[in-house]
This record gives structure tokens, sequence and C-alpha cells, in this order.
């Protein structure tokens, strides 16, 4: 079974269409996060999420909006697609609310590409 | 602003040599230390973490990694490296109590020819 596991692997898609990326972790883990890579490879947190509560949420546009229907499934909607938003989005969890003592156990990541 | 750098951004080395990637971290409060390993095709792994303690820490698959304060490093090391350690090597830093925010580094790729 796949600890954290995010939906789909691959998107390509036309600027200005809207686009969801699913995550799904069965660790049993409170928080849940995204992260963005960008093409020179830097990972860059975007949301966390605590039992659902949003906790940590950087300087992201508002066309990304993050989901958490229940505190093992955090998903990222984006609108208005720009070539920008061309990345590879990594969803996370861990244990702790906190995060300060656990590792984050990362997802196999969904490469968007917006033409 | 908080940030992490790795020194290199791609190494080649052939098999059984010894390996050591640099990070450097700025920041002057309490951090945690990680490194991730991400390999072809597959999620970013743990490598090995640093919390408190003993500065220098072992990880998985013969990785070490020594934590030196005044230097605001946190380098990783391994004495002879092999061809299944081709991957992409990524330093992170959590700053204490800030929600569980991970700064990675850029990254360096690894190439172990064999």
């Amino acid at each position: 079974d796949t600890a954290v596991s995010q939906t789909p692997k691959y998107l390509v898609t036309q600027m200005g269409n809207d686009k969801s990326i699913k995550c799904e972790q069965n660790l049993g883990h409170d928080t849940m996060y995204w992260y963005k890579q960008d093409s020179k490879k830097f990972l860059k947190i975007m949301f966390s999420y605590n039992n659902k509560e949003l906790i940590i949420n950087e300087t992201v546009p508002n066309r990304f909006s993050p989901k958490s229907p229940d505190k093992a499934h955090l998903n990222l909607h984006i609108n208005s697609l720009e070539l920008g938003d061309s990345a590879v989005y990594f969803c996370a969890s861990s244990q702790e609310r906190t995060g300060d003592t656990g590792e984050l156990f990362f997802g196999e990541g969904s490469r968007l590409t917006v033409l | 602003a908080q940030s992490v750098s790795q020194h290199n951004h791609h190494v080649i080395l052939s098999e059984a040599a010894s390996l050591e990637l640099g990070c450097n971290y700025s920041y002057g409060g309490t951090v945690n230390l990680f490194w991730y390993v991400q390999y072809p095709g597959q999620h970013l792994q743990l490598l090995l973490k640093y919390f408190s303690g003993d500065p220098l820490v072992k990880g998985i698959k013969g990785f070490e990694a020594e934590f030196i304060k005044s230097k605001f490093s946190f380098n990783l090391r391994k004495p002879s490296v092999q061809w299944s350690d081709t991957a992409e090597y990524f330093c992170a830093v959590m700053i204490y109590n800030q929600g569980g925010k991970l700064i990675f580094g850029q990254g360096t790729e690894l190439s172990v020819k064999p």
C-alpha cells in the first residue's frame, strides 16, 4: 500500500483551465502539506493542514485553493492555470501538528504542464 | 530570510569513491535538519535527520551527516558510494515551532558510474 498517494501523476492542460490534484494518506497522520518543485528543483511549501484546519499558507496566488474533506485527504485545486504553474507538486504528511519531531512522508509527485 | 544552500548541483563519482555533499543554512535559532533522497522515478525519502544530541547522525544505506552549529552546516557523507546511490539529494531545515515547514535546498544530483 502506498502511504501517500497523489493523482494524477501527469497532467497536461491549456492555459486558463481549472484542474485539481488529489492526495490521500493512509498513515493516520494529522498533518498534510503541499509543496511545489519548480524547474530548478527548488521545493517550496505552499500549504499545510492539520486535521482539516489550515496551518500554513505561504504566499501563493489565490487561484490555488486547498481542500481537506477529512484528515486523510488534501486536494489542490488550481483555477485559471498559467504557464508559470508548470511544476511538480508534492503532497506530504506528518504525524504531529507542528511537525517538529517527525519526518514528512512524501507522495510521488504530480507533474503539471501548462501549455 | 531563511534559506538552505547546497554547494553542488551535480556530482559525478565512480563506485567506491567517497562522497561529501555540502549544505549550509541561514537561521540563528533552533532548527531540525534533514537529508532527503529521491531515487529516479520515486518519491522523496528520508535519509537521516538531526534534532538534538550527538551532532554526527547515521542514516540508512551507510550515509551519515555532521551538524556543525558554528558553521551552520549539515554535510552529508558516505565513505564508499555504489551505483545504486545515483539519485537527487535534498538538504532541508525545519525551523522549530513553525508548523512543520521544511525549507529545502535546491538539490544535488549524484551520478555514480559503475
